[in-house]
């Protein structure tokens, strides 16, 4: 069965300072691997998705991942963080039954200090 | 254009009430998602609609929970009996399609709480 586990529960950073939010998976095949962002209030937003091609991925507001399948990791980063960075981060993972069924980490809180 | 919307936004019963709650996904996504996530926690899978059939509810936790999907559009989740330990953030997401690596796209949620 596949899961997700996120490093961290919580990551505080500096503003303009770089930003890593660790997510190892386990699965018995190749999934699609997703970063969703939850800020207070709001609902879930797709930030990036990792589907076969190319194993780094770019999103939205200058985030990115990339994807290691021998290390079985799926980190986040950005080079230089906002304080509208700070929210709820999850990593996620499609499930092997290819419905698009999603198992999602525990989260990690990103806190951002002026 | 509209996104996935939630009604209520929230939502306080008394243990043992039934109570519904309902989606209405973005027009022309076939595939319709529930998930609960509890205080701290990650969502987790409810059930899977493809069309207006529930291709997989193994999430549900048990009998009391029930959802439906009769047009292919809004769908609308039932729990009967209703304990204190339901009391979650019930969210609503859908897609295009319902391969692996299409994008759902969330609603903003209900929050119930079971008193």
């Amino acid at each position: 069965a596949q899961s997700v586990t996120q490093l961290d529960s919580h990551v505080s950073v500096s503003e303009g300072t770089p930003v890593l939010l660790r997510c190892n998976y386990s699965s018995s095949y190749s999934p699609s691997l997703f970063w969703y962002v939850q800020h207070p209030n709001k609902g879930l937003q797709l930030l990036l998705k990792y589907t076969s091609a190319a194993t780094l991925v770019k999103g939205i507001n200058g985030f990115e991942a990339e994807f290691k399948k021998s290390e079985t990791s799926f980190h986040l980063t950005k080079p230089s963080a906002h304080m509208s960075d700070a929210a709820e981060y999850f990593c996620v993972v499609s499930d092997e039954s290819n419905t698009g069924k999603l198992i999602f980490g525990q989260g990690t809180t990103l806190q951002v200090k002026p | 254009g509209a996104g996935v919307s939630q009604t209520p936004s929230n939502k306080v019963t008394e243990k043992g009430k039934y109570v519904e709650l309902r989606c209405d996904p973005i027009s022309g996504h076939t595939a319709l998602y529930w998930y609960r996530q509890s205080l701290g926690q990650g969502p987790e899978f409810l059930i899977y609609f493809q069309g207006t059939g529930a291709a997989d509810d193994s999430g549900l936790p048990n009998d009391r929970f029930f959802a439906v999907r009769p047009e292919g559009s809004v769908s609308t989740l039932k729990i009967q009996r209703t304990e204190r330990g339901d009391s979650a953030v019930y969210l609503c997401a859908s897609s295009l399609l319902s391969g692996d690596g299409d994008t759902q796209y969330f609603g903003p949620g209900t929050r119930l709480t079971v008193l």
